[in-house]
């Protein structure tokens, strides 16, 4: 069946550093990939939906400046979140759509820990 | 704004009894409805989709859809402590392929 696969699964960078997530569609090809940011005991929060080809379209209230989203191929989407705080320690989550109304599939998520 | 609720628990059932989860949603052109099941500390992974009034079943779950009431639900019977985990509805509309989730709900089996 249709993978999702994200890497690293688990990150520790130190403040003020940059990190980048990514995201891959492993048996098919997503020109749409969704990123998720989710806080302890909370539901997903949609950050931005990333097409393959153009720029991002960020949801109200994310930082297009911080968190860099580039989705060169339609493989591959990744997430870089720029000189980094600990208020941005979360579980970050990509997925990607298979089109035509099909489901949605996620990756295993990445935990991002901002000393 | 469109709108997925669902009631955050925790709903405690005991092992072997049927858990009842429910969703509301408030964008009447939505067209296909998901169930998730999310462990604590893990990506949320698909149980059951569904996107045509009615009841879907597959293996012990059964996924109930009624788009004139603007909800859905998912029944899970013979409920086993590794069901333990928090369900999120999602839905997803006519334009487009985001998905809404619902905050999600925490169920606990209890052995």
């Amino acid at each position: 069946g249709a993978v999702v696969s994200q890497h690293p699964s688990r990150v520790i960078c130190k403040s003020g550093t940059s990190v980048k997530i990514e995201c891959r569609s492993l048996d098919f090809q997503a020109t749409t990939m969704f990123w998720y940011r989710q806080f302890p005991k909370k539901s997903l929060m949609l950050m931005a939906t990333s097409n393959e080809g153009s720029k991002a379209t960020y949801e109200q209230g994310v930082e297009k400046d911080k968190f860099l989203i580039n989705h060169a191929s339609l493989t591959l989407s990744t997430l870089t979140v720029t000189s980094a705080h600990p208020e941005d320690s979360s579980f970050y989550i990509c997925s990607a759509d298979l089109g035509g109304g099909n489901t949605i599939y996620f990756g295993e998520g990445s935990w991002l820990t901002v000393v | 704004q469109k709108e997925v609720e669902q009631n955050s628990g925790p709903l405690s059932v005991p092992e072997g009894a049927i858990a009842s989860l429910n969703c509301t949603y408030s964008d009447r052109v939505s067209q296909s409805f998901f169930w998730y099941r999310q462990y604590s500390g893990k990506s949320p992974e698909l149980i059951m989709s569904i996107y045509s009034n009615g009841d879907k079943e597959d293996g012990r779950f059964t996924a109930q859809l009624n788009k004139a009431s603007q909800y859905v639900s998912l029944l899970i019977r013979d409920s086993q402590p590794s069901d333990s985990a928090t369900y999120l509805c999602a839905v997803k509309g006519d334009a487009g392929n985001m998905l809404t989730f619902g905050g999600g709900t925490r169920l606990m089996v209890k052995p």
